[in-house]
């Protein structure tokens, strides 16, 4: 079973759109940590946020915000009022406190949602 | 200046050649990752390495080797180059192998094996 399920594979929104890209995980851990990177065409993979699982406190930065859920193992990421320098491949990512091996202390990445922003 | 950079950007060879993708970061971290980037655009771990300690994904094959002359380099071996291993490489590098770290990537090695 995926760790970081990201349902939409792509979303196309009209420039100045609020848009919301889901993000589930699944750990057995009490501890742990989530991200959000950015992947715009250019093809650098940009840090966006790190998120503990003991704040559950929403973050707003400008236009981006994010709202932490452990109730459903969510979170979700929001451009409000889209533009087109959004469009890019956005990703979920996990992190576990639990060392199991080889490859421990990795992040563990959804598939990606990729963004396209319509002027 | 550029935290992580990697070098070079593309790289196109021939099957069952030799080739290296070079990796420095100015963090000053202490650990540095390769992960593959497959068609799909799926980002797995290759290889953690940390204060001479290396953690191999079982799935990686030999084929592919870190070296690290320090810990502010991680550079990456393939020998006998396969169709299968053209991907995007990417180094990143973390203050330490804890999952507290947020680990930052270089801008990522386009890899075509023709």
């Amino acid at each position: 079973a995926q760790k970081v399920t990201q349902a939409q594979t792509e979303i196309s929104v009209v420039e100045k759109e609020d848009v919301t890209l889901d993000c589930v995980y699944e750990t057995r851990d009490t501890t742990y940590y989530l991200f959000w990177y950015k992947q715009p065409p250019s093809g650098e993979l940009v840090f966006l946020i790190r998120r503990n699982s003991f704040d559950e406190q929403n973050e707003i930065s400008g236009r981006y915000s994010w709202n932490f859920q452990k109730s459903t193992s969510s979170f979700n990421f929001t451009i409000t009022a889209s533009q087109v320098v959004d469009s890019a491949v956005y990703f979920c990512a996990l992190s576990e406190s639990a060392y199991s091996g080889a490859g421990s202390y990795q992040l563990t990445f959804g598939k990606g949602t990729k963004l396209s922003v319509i002027p | 200046d550029t935290a992580v950079s990697q070098t070079p950007k593309y790289l196109v060879t021939q099957m069952g050649n030799d080739k290296s993708i070079k990796c420095e970061q100015n963090l000053g971290h202490d650990t540095m990752y390769w992960y593959k980037q497959d068609s799909k655009k799926f980002l797995k771990i290759m290889f953690s390495y940390n204060n001479k300690e290396l953690i191999i994904n079982e799935t990686v094959p030999n084929r592919f080797s870190p070296k690290s002359p320090d810990k502010a380099h991680l550079n990456l071996h393939i020998n006998s180059l396969e169709l299968g291993d053209s991907a995007v490489y990417f180094c990143a590098s973390s203050q330490d192998r804890v999952y507290t770290d947020t680990q930052y990537f270089g801008p990522g090695t386009r890899l075509t094996v023709l």
